[in-house]
């Protein structure tokens, strides 16, 4: 079974251009998680989804920062302008939430992308 | 809000011993989960071990382990037998239990440990 799978690996720009990433979740899986990793810390979450609903976006910087998540599968994590300070490793992670059976798996990570702005 | 705390920044441990990783916790909740996340150069972040609050045993995963304290908050990760392919961080994660406490899905991270073994 694949993974969650994150693209692209790496990604370099200059500070004000806009950048785009991509994550797929495992199938199946209905919740999915965006963290931002930034370097000799541990992830933080920017916006979690069930389905196609962001149910907590409290942490991320809504004046630069939009995601979405069409037809609650594939999402996408924008930043526009990016700065000097967004330079940081972005998480996508997914897992699967039964309501119903009080059931919650626990979350399976892609392996990132790594954004550099200089 | 919850927190995690590491304070071992680093460790190392020679290869085929065993190793301790301390992690403590802070919460006002009763039902949550605990994590060990092992994350190598590649970046992706590997489950390790779970711990369930409700449960008084502890966690156990081939040579991994935990000593899950609940009344100190706290939750030890003990690798036995250390192998060359266990070095990289160990993030001690928090899970708040949504469906008891009507908490975030989300897990909040310590700053990890860098564990090296040596050959």
């Amino acid at each position: 079974e694949a993974g969650v799978v994150q693209s692209p690996r790496y990604k370099i720009i200059e500070k004000k251009q806009p950048v785009a990433f991509w994550c797929n979740p495992i199938s199946g899986h209905n919740t999915l998680y965006w963290y931002r990793q930034n370097l000799g810390q541990g992830p933080e979450l920017l916006i979690r989804y069930e389905n196609e609903e962001a149910v907590d976006d409290s942490q991320l910087p809504k004046d630069r920062f939009s995601a979405e998540r069409l037809k609650g599968v594939d999402s996408t994590l924008k930043i526009q302008p990016a700065e000097l300070g967004d330079s940081a490793v972005y998480l996508c992670a997914s897992s699967l939430v039964v309501q119903a059976n009080n059931m919650n798996t626990e979350a399976f990570f892609g392996q990132g992308t790594r954004l550099t702005v200089v | 809000a919850q927190t995690v705390t590491q304070s071992q920044p680093e460790m190392s441990v020679q290869e085929a011993e065993t190793v301790t990783l301390s992690c403590t916790y802070d919460t006002s909740e009763s039902d949550y989960y605990l994590f060990w996340y092992k994350q190598p150069p590649s970046r992706q972040m590997i489950l390790v071990i779970r711990q369930e609050a409700y449960k008084q045993q502890n966690a156990t995963e081939n040579r991994f382990s935990v000593n899950f304290q609940k009344a100190a908050k706290s939750f030890s990760l003990k690798i036995s037998d250390s192998q060359l392919g266990d070095a990289a961080m160990y993030f001690c994660a928090y899970r708040s239990d949504r469906f008891t406490q009507g908490g975030s899905e989300k897990l909040v991270f310590g700053k990890g440990t860098k564990l090296t073994v040596n050959p």
